[in-house]
């Protein structure tokens, strides 16, 4: 079973910072590497997929890189509406479809 | 549009049984597999198991297996997770996902049943 670490488990920024949340996975799993957004009281939101992948209607500022076991997602100009928590999922050894255990994203 | 709709929240009793609907509208409902993910208080996501829609198979993660049934209507475009042997553990809010491939990723999710378990 492919473990999932992401860090750091919480971080705070300004708006406009350029923000990274890395996550790394205890054997490769090629480019299967999806992140979502996660607002309290809301549904989870896929942004990336395929490690680079930005879903369709996702604001351009976020992007995400990386293969093997380690990987980036990258928010370029943090806006107030990012605070929320993000998770990683790998779907190249399933099942199970782990997550990540999340970075909660706040704005200072 | 592609909408995934959840049925409403349950307060259920130590012991008890819970089974909660998720309504597929907007594509073909056979085609995609759909998952359950929860999220306790306080907790991350946590996959439960995944069935498909057109032949009805499933597989369960681990922690739930023999606790949780996945089964679905093909006639009401609806799945159905049911989970047994409620402890306060199981509070949570549950949510389905519909699996969109080749390159596998969730794509559109359901908007969540809060299951409360209390005595």
């Amino acid at each position: 079973e492919i473990q999932m670490t992401q860090s750091p488990s919480s971080l705070s920024a300004s708006v406009g910072d350029r923000v990274t949340i890395t996550c790394r996975t205890s054997r490769s799993v090629s480019s299967y590497l999806n992140w979502y957004q996660h607002k309290p009281g809301k549904a989870p939101k896929l942004l990336i997929y395929v490690a680079s992948v930005l879903q369709s209607g996702v604001p351009s500022r976020f992007s995400g890189s990386g293969s093997g076991t380690d990987f980036t997602l990258t928010i370029s100009g943090l806006q107030p509406e990012d605070s929320a928590t993000y998770y990683c999922q790998q779907s190249y050894s399933t099942p199970p479809w782990a997550f990540g255990q999340g970075t909660k994203v706040e704005i200072k | 549009q592609v909408l995934l709709v959840q049925s409403g929240g349950e307060v259920k009793k130590p012991g008890a049984s819970v089974k909660v609907s998720c309504m597929a509208s907007g594509y073909t409902f056979t085609i995609y597999f759909m998952h359950w993910v929860r999220q306790a208080p306080g907790q991350g996501l946590e996959w439960m198991g995944v069935i498909n829609p057109s032949g009805g198979s499933t597989t369960y993660a681990q922690n739930f297996q023999g606790r949780v049934t996945m089964t679905r209507d093909t006639s009401a475009n609806t799945i159905y997770m049911e989970l047994s042997d409620l402890g306060s553990e199981d509070t949570a809010v549950y949510y389905c996902a519909r699996e969109r491939g080749p390159n596998p990723h969730f794509d559109v999710w359901g908007q969540g049943t809060l299951v409360t378990v209390s005595s």
